[in-house]
């Protein structure tokens, strides 16, 4: 079963704008949620991260934003820029073990 | 350090062939994850290690694979009498025993034919 699932497998953004990719999970033991990037022919790059025990993290141009409650994550890309065009992973773990990621959500990013 | 590499990066068998995949982790992590990931998919947890332990197995490892860190180090993952199932792109993460956050090699992209 699919215990993260990323929907709206796609995203086309113009170039300055915000992308916005959301993420749900099931599993109320996760602990900790993670974005991975990833280009074609290389593996996942880890971007940011978030401890479920708070509601935001930022780092430059991106920021996480964790609702427990509704088990629902998102990360905002402000501004988007063309290097941004990737496949985007959520991920989360429990106890720092294992990682389960959702399918991904293909960002395109317009100039 | 140039962070985690694995070979070869590409591998293309016939069905019923053994295959071994090989991955180095970042030097000072005792941590070392395998990774699956087939075409429209994220990644899915095949098994992992800490130092030369190996903790944890998905039943996604059937009894066809088996991985193996003998110092702790470099580890090796191998496949015996492939199938065309096996075709995927085969990763590996490692990190420190204490952190959430792995960091990926560029994988393995497996072919049977």
């Amino acid at each position: 079963d699919q215990q993260v699932k990323q929907n709206s497998p796609s995203l086309s953004v113009q170039e300055g704008r915000i992308s916005i990719l959301n993420c749900d999970y099931t599993n109320s033991m996760f602990d900790y949620f993670l974005w991975y990037k990833k280009y074609p022919a290389e593996g996942p790059t880890f971007l940011i991260s978030i401890s479920s025990i708070k509601d935001k993290n930022e780092d430059g141009r991106f920021t996480v934003f964790l609702n427990k409650s509704a088990k629902h994550l998102s990360l905002h890309i402000v501004p988007s820029q063309p290097g941004d065009s990737a496949v985007y992973f959520c991920a989360a773990s429990y106890g720092n073990n294992r990682l389960a990621f959702g399918k991904g959500n293909q960002v395109v990013v317009i100039p | 350090d140039t962070g985690v590499s694995q070979n070869p990066r590409h591998k293309i068998t016939k069905r019923g062939q053994n295959v071994t995949f090989r991955c180095d982790p970042i030097s000072e992590h005792n941590r070392l994850y395998w990774y699956r990931q087939t075409l429209g998919q994220g990644p899915e947890f095949l098994t992992y290690f800490q130092n030369e332990a190996q903790l944890e197995k998905s039943r996604l490892l059937s009894d066809r694979f088996s991985a193996e860190r003998p110092k702790g180090s470099f580890s090796t993952l191998e496949i015996q009498r492939t199938e065309q199932g096996d075709s995927a792109m085969y990763l590996c993460a490692s990190t420190q025993a204490a952190a959430y956050e792995q960091y990926f090699g560029p994988g393995t992209r497996l072919t049977v034919t």
